[in-house]
């Protein structure tokens, strides 16, 4: 079984310009999860999808952060301007998304340098 | 209460020793309290998973004890390995928490280093 792709493994902008991360979920996986990892720190979640629908983006800084999952499968993350503390690894995961089972697959990450 | 705080924050352990990582949270709403192993360069990946209906949960070398009324939960790696060395992450989550699944609240993490 293929793991959840991500794309770009690495990425390096200037400040205020705009950049986009993909991520192909593992297949029949319903629930897709966007996650910011600041070097030394856990994990944060900024978006959860259940299908094409938005679950809880309530830690997504909305004035510059933006994501959709069109066709309940890929998605895309998308910051526009980037910011300097926007520096990070950006994980994908997703899960199977039924209750009970609820283990999350991550990808290997989009490793953002904001210059 | 949406924290869950995880020590130490680096930890290292000659071969053959055991590893303790402690993690402790607030919110009584969490159902499901994961760990994750994460390598240089990957993903986190599960490790191992408890349900607070028990206190102990055993796999392999991994073992996770975890005290309801405390509100704390700690990974134990017996006969600890050089591969071993990753940093770890415990999280907590619970159906309907944040959305109909559940997302996960992450600790901070804690850099394991196992010397040959």
């Amino acid at each position: 079984e293929a793991g959840v792709a991500q794309s770009p493994r690495y990425k390096i902008i200037e400040k205020r310009q705009s950049v986009a991360f993909w991520c192909n979920p593992i297949s029949g996986h319903a629930t897709l999860y966007w996650y910011q990892q600041i070097l030394g720190q856990g994990p944060k979640l900024l978006i959860q999808f259940q299908n094409n629908g938005v679950v809880d983006d309530s830690q997504l800084p909305k004035d510059r952060f933006s994501a959709e999952r069109l066709k309940g499968v890929d998605s895309t993350l998308k910051i526009q301007p980037a910011k300097l503390e926007d520096s990070a690894v950006y994980l994908c995961a997703s899960s199977l998304g039924l209750a009970g089972k609820n283990i999350q697959y991550f990808g290997a990450g989009t490793r953002l340098s904001v210059l | 209460q949406q924290q869950v705080k995880q020590s130490p924050q680096s930890l290292i352990v000659q071969k053959g020793g055991i590893s303790i990582i402690n993690c402790a949270y607030e919110n009584t709403a969490f159902d499901y309290f994961p760990w994750y192993q994460q390598f240089p360069g990957k993903g986190p990946a599960l490790l191992i998973a408890i349900r607070p209906d028990v206190s102990e949960k055993k796999e392999g070398r991994f073992t996770i004890s975890f005290n309801k009324s405390a509100k704390q939960f700690s990974l134990h790696i017996m006969d600890s390995q050089p591969g071993d060395s990753a940093t770890y992450f415990c999280a907590a989550g619970a159906e309907g928490y944040g959305g109909s699944q559940g997302n996960l609240i992450f600790g901070k993490g804690t850099k394991l280093s196992v010397k040959p």
